[in-house]
């Protein structure tokens, strides 16, 4: 079975602040990595879908990296602002158990204060 | 653009009771992914349709299934409900899949089920 590991659990910053988070997955078996924001209340939202070795998104004052080799992607939010507030879940996609379906993370709760 | 929908919003069951629940894809996407989301975990895959067929299952018992219809939208059945399956399901959809191919799932905002 293929576990998706996120951390930390949870975070609290001061806006401004600038942070990143974890999401680790066995590199033995891996396609893509994808990231999702999900605000209370509405739908996830697809931030990031990741395949290659060293890839590099960004998306405003968001950005992902991803290293399958070491079997570990890290999102980062620089100067978080209060409405950046969501839990940021990671999913993989890989040959174990079918392409077709996203095993994800239990997620990473961020809460921006003013 | 309307975006995936999920129907009912809220549901409250009791043990035993069957429910069902329905998702409309977003345009132009052909197939649909169920998911589990309980409380302090990720959403978990519960079957994935497309071309009116169940394609991929997790590892959920035969009381939860599915359909898929000709325009694309989708059911989830779920048999004999326990307290357990309390929780949010989540609808995802996607442009077809081919092998080799990673594609992005868009999510509803999912139903809320509560076992009583």
């Amino acid at each position: 079975i293929l576990n998706v590991e996120q951390s930390p659990q949870s975070l609290h910053v001061q806006e401004g602040d600038s942070t990143n988070f974890t999401c680790s997955v066995p590199s033995s078996n891996f396609y893509a990595l994808h990231w999702y924001r999900w605000e209370t209340a509405k739908s996830p939202e697809a931030l990031f879908v990741m395949t290659l070795n060293g890839d590099e998104k960004k998306k405003g004052r968001i950005s992902a990296t991803l290293n399958t080799k070491e079997g570990y992607s890290y999102l980062y939010i620089k100067g978080s602002q209060p409405e950046d507030s969501a839990t940021y879940l990671c999913a993989s996609q890989g040959p174990s158990g079918g392409y077709n379906k996203l095993i994800f993370g239990a997620g990473t709760r961020l809460a921006v204060h003013p | 653009d309307a975006g995936v929908t999920q129907s009912p919003t809220h549901l409250i069951k009791t043990r035993g009771q069957q429910v069902t629940l329905r998702c409309s894809p977003k345009s132009g996407h052909d197939t649909v992914s169920w998911y589990q989301q309980a409380l302090g975990q990720g959403p978990q895959f519960i079957f994935q349709y497309y071309e009116e067929e169940e394609r991929q299952r997790g590892n959920f018992p035969d009381r939860f299934s599915g359909h898929q219809f000709p325009n694309y939208s989708s059911e989830l059945n779920v048999n004999a409900l326990l307290l357990g399956d309390s929780a949010l399901y989540l609808c995802a959809s996607s442009l077809g899949t081919r092998r080799g191919a990673y594609y992005e799932q868009y999510f509803g905002p999912g139903t809320r089920l509560t076992v009583t």
